[in-house]
């Protein structure tokens, strides 16, 4: 069964600095592999998602992730943190197999401190 | 485009009564899907669609119906309303006709629904 592993609830990291939010992930086939963002009392915004080809994905908003093969995981960075990225992430995971069921991980919240 | 449109936006229940949460949108996008998310567990995939006509189960399907008679709606049907379905309840819809790189969940602004 396919499951995603975010391992930090929070993440505090101050404005300027780089930032890490991490997502690990188990699947039968191939992952396919995703970042949403979601702000207060608001739906998911889409980031970035790998599919395949180069392990570093860019997406919206500055935002980059790592897809690692051998350590299974797929780990959102920035170069430079801004207050306004403060928000809720969640990492997701759809398998190759056919089927359209997307795992999400719990969520690691983000806050960017002044 | 207004996108993945819910309604309504918040709803009390009282439990055993039924109601449906409506979800619509205009991108004639094939696939659409029901999550809940609830403190400390993320999304969890209630049901979801590919076409018309086609549904199957999530992760968490019971308490809950769906139908998808268009690909416009994709409503979510509570039969008898239960405490535990307190939540809030997203829906997202995607392309699939274009491959993976089209595949991309985007998603409605949320129904709060509390079940006393």
């Amino acid at each position: 069964a396919q499951s995603v592993a975010q391992p930090e609830d929070q993440v505090n990291v101050a404005e300027g600095n780089p930032l890490t939010v991490k997502c690990t992930y188990s699947v039968s086939g191939n992952p396919y592999l995703f970042w949403y963002v979601q702000y207060p009392n608001r739906g998911l915004q889409f980031l970035l998602k790998y599919i395949t080809g180069d392990n570093l994905v860019k997406g919206s908003y500055g935002f980059e992730a790592e897809f690692n093969k051998s350590q299974t995981s797929f780990h959102l960075k920035k170069p430079s943190a801004l207050v306004s990225d403060s928000a809720l992430y969640f990492c997701a995971v759809r398998d190759g197999s056919g089927t359209y069921k997307y795992i999400f991980g719990t969520g690691t919240r983000l806050k960017v401190l002044a | 485009n207004a996108g993945v449109t819910q309604t309504p936006k918040f709803q009390v229940l009282k439990t055993g009564q039924s109601m449906t949460l409506q979800c619509a949108q205009d991108m004639n996008h094939e696939y659409m899907s029901w999550y809940r998310q609830d403190p400390g567990m993320g999304l969890r995939l209630i049901h979801y669609s590919v076409g018309a006509g086609i549904t199957d189960q999530g992760e968490v399907p019971n308490g809950y119906n769906v139908s998808r008679s268009t690909t416009e709606d994709f409503p979510l049907r509570l039969l008898s309303a239960a405490p535990s379905q307190t939540s809030v309840y997203f829906c997202a819809s995607s392309r699939t006709s274009g491959g993976l790189r089209q595949e991309t969940q985007y998603f409605g602004p949320g129904t709060r629904l509390l079940v006393l």
